[in-house]
């Protein structure tokens, strides 16, 4: 079974500063995607960004990048530039391609930015 | 778009009682839905998988008497909490995709539930 976890119960950063969250998976699949979603107080889950694990460039969105080792089952989230906003839970999660189409979530991290 | 509501966002039932919470995709049409259940801090639970017109899929320990859902059609799945108890208190999350392409699955707002 595919687990996914994520060792920072919580990450406090200074507003305009870069904060990185750790994510790693096990999985005995080849291709898959990675997601970082983010749960703000009105909890909404929002698609931060995806990554497709066949394709080796890391995924960017705007503020946000993707550091991803397949090798070491890493998928970390960079935000940069900090903002009040980016105040939320994050959950990295990953899903396989075959049929079934589940996604398994990590335990979450929650990112307190300091003004 | 892909947009997906849920109905209620809040409900509060008494013990014994059986609520209905509804998930819509408000602009495609889903042929799979998903359900979560979401404890205080801490992270999303998938409860059972729905693909329209067939039977639920549960995960491992969910009992599929108590919560029963319909995917009657492609745009609507139903999650009904029979019985209810003060334990099944919790924010309740569907999701829906569309066969093709990622399977990029679109999340409603949730609906929290409190059994008195």
């Amino acid at each position: 079974a595919q687990t996914v976890t994520q060792s920072q119960p919580e990450m406090s950063v200074q507003e305009a500063e870069t904060v990185t969250l750790s994510c790693t998976y096990d999985t005995s699949e080849s291709d898959y995607y990675l997601f970082w979603y983010k749960q703000p107080p009105s909890r909404q889950m929002i698609l931060v960004i995806r990554q497709e694990a066949y394709k080796q460039q890391n995924a960017t969105e705007n503020r946000f990048s993707v550091n991803f080792q397949k090798a070491a089952k890493s998928f970390s989230l960079k935000i940069s530039d900090s903002q009040l906003g980016d105040a939320a839970m994050y959950f990295c999660a990953y899903r396989p391609k075959a049929a079934g189409n589940k996604l398994t979530f990590g335990g979450g991290t929650r990112v307190l930015v300091k003004p | 778009g892909a947009v997906v509501s849920q109905h209620p966002s809040w409900v509060i039932c008494k013990s014994g009682t059986s609520v209905k919470i509804e998930c819509r995709s408000l602009d495609f049409q889903a042929t799979t839905m998903f359900w979560y259940r979401q404890f205080p801090k801490q992270s999303l639970m998938l409860m059972a998988t729905s693909n329209e017109g067939s039977k639920a899929t549960y995960e491992q320990g969910v009992e599929k008497d108590k919560f029963l859902i319909n995917h009657a059609s492609l745009t609507l799945s139903t999650l009904t909490v029979t019985s209810a108890h003060p334990e099944d208190s919790s924010f309740y999350i569907c999701s829906a995709s569309v066969a093709g392409g990622t399977y990029e699955q679109y999340f409603g707002p949730g609906t929290r539930l409190t059994v008195t």
